[in-house]
């Protein structure tokens, strides 16, 4: 199984930052890797795929990069609704997937 | 709008089974891969069962496998997840989500199942 791992598992931020988190693999899995926001008691909600395609709708402060092992997740200008827990999630191996352990990004 | 709704979920006692059930509405449902995503409590998320567009294909996590069951009725734009023999690990919050291009979406808003005695 091709496990993520994610960078930091917890971050606190004020609004204005840039924020960048880090998903790593633990084989290369070329460009199959999207990036999730979860809200507290919502479902996960797509933000970027292909590693650094943005989902329709979601700004554009948000945007990915890497292919291989290594990617990121950067927000330009963090804002109030961005506080939230950020997946990635690989699928290069589909169906088989699997979401990297989270990072949950809070208000300093 | 395109939408997900699960249900379904309910409080079980360890051994029992459980059916849910995700309507789909909005989008073409018979053509898309359909998912189960789960998430315990305060936990991430995991992967569950994969079902292709016209049932061919189906697919299960090994922690699943040969107790939960998943199937699909496109005629009534519904996906289905049969979860027998449940244990205590069982418990978390079940989403269906369609394969996209390369991503889940959508998702439905969850359903928890609870399995206790």
């Amino acid at each position: 199984d091709i496990q993520l791992t994610q960078s930091p598992s917890f971050l606190s931020a004020s609004v204005g930052d840039r924020v960048t988190i880090t998903c790593r693999a633990s084989q290369g899995i070329s460009s199959y890797l999207a990036w999730y926001q979860q809200k507290p008691g919502k479902a996960p909600k797509l933000l970027i795929y292909a590693a650094s395609t943005l989902q329709s709708g979601v700004p554009s402060r948000f945007s990915g990069s890497g292919s291989g092992t290594e990617f990121t997740l950067t927000i330009s200008s963090l804002q109030p609704e961005d506080f939230a827990t950020y997946y990635c999630q690989q699928l290069n191996s589909y169906p088989r997937v699997t979401f990297g352990p989270g990072t949950k990004v809070d208000i300093k | 709008e395109v939408q997900l709704v699960e249900s379904g979920g309910g409080l079980v006692k360890p051994g029992g089974s459980l059916r849910l059930s995700c309507a789909a509405s909005g989008f073409t449902f018979s053509s898309y891969s359909m998912n189960w995503v789960r998430q315990a409590p305060g936990k991430g998320l995991e992967w569950v069962s994969s079902i292709s567009s016209s049932s061919s294909y189906i697919y299960y996590a090994d922690s699943v496998k040969g107790r939960f069951t998943i199937s699909r009725d496109n005629a009534k734009n519904s996906l289905y997840l049969q979860m027998n023999s449940l244990r205590a690990e069982d418990t978390a919050v079940y989403y269906c989500a369609a394969m996209a291009f390369r991503g889940f979406d959508p998702w439905g808003q969850g359903t928890l199942v609870t399995v206790s005695s």
